[in-house]
């Protein structure tokens, strides 16, 4: 599988924008780049997904690189809600697995 | 959306007893599921995948005769801890793929189950 590197952490204060970024330099043609996340004590939730453009929706913006080797999950308005850790995941072709690593865990200061 | 859920969501047992985990999605089929499981400040790691009526596929590392998995329909695959024992004390969760979602893999987690073995 290919691997995905991601800070550990970030701050940010509340009502401001948080990037994240994420570095994929082994990735294939195929690979989707997915964003979960995971809020304390509860399952990962869906955040976001792209291949070559960069895609919006209502929680969050994906910016991806021209040559794919990184992306940059947007969250424009941090809540404290907002607080998580958040997976940069590659995949592959439909019912692949999902490899998990590290993720970057987000503190939102009010 | 597509839901997943996970029963109980949290049990503590003895040392030596079995017990039973269950991953439904309650409302789509799925052929295959996905069971993780994450110990405290560390990221989810795959267990095994579930396939419907067939073998479940598990990770290196993983015993399959101490963690038993069944998917004996398309919206229940259930994860047996058997003697369970301290170590295996950690956060399981599954996860599930809707057929309108598969193109591009996108999964439905469950809440998770917290096992404790005292």
């Amino acid at each position: 599988d290919a691997k995905t590197t991601q800070p550990n952490s970030m701050e940010s204060n509340e009502e401001e924008p948080v990037h994240l970024p994420c570095n994929h330099s082994t990735i294939s043609g195929t690979d989707y780049i997915h964003w979960y996340r995971q809020l304390p004590s509860q399952g990962p939730e869906y955040v976001i997904h792209g291949l070559t453009s960069n895609v919006n929706n209502r929680m969050a913006s994906l910016a991806i690189a021209e040559d794919r080797k990184s992306s940059t999950l947007i969250l424009h308005r941090a809540t404290l809600r907002d607080a998580a850790v958040y997976y940069c995941i590659l995949s592959g072709a439909a019912g692949n697995k999902l490899t998990f690593g590290g993720g970057t865990r987000v503190l939102v200061k009010p | 959306g597509a839901v997943v859920s996970q029963h109980p969501s949290w049990v503590i047992c003895k040392s030596g007893t079995s017990v039973k985990i269950e991953c439904r999605s309650l409302d789509f089929q799925a052929t295959t599921m996905f069971w993780y499981r994450q110990f405290p400040k560390q990221s989810l790691m795959l267990m095994a995948t579930s396939n419907e009526g067939s073998k479940a596929t598990y990770e290196q590392g993983v015993e399959k005769d101490k963690f038993l998995i069944n998917h004996a329909s398309l919206t229940l695959s259930t994860l047996t801890v058997t003697s369970a024992h301290p170590e295996d004390s950690s956060f399981y969760i599954c996860s599930a793929t809707p057929p309108l979602r598969a193109s591009y893999n996108e999964q439905f987690f469950g809440p998770g189950t917290r096992l404790t073995v005292l």
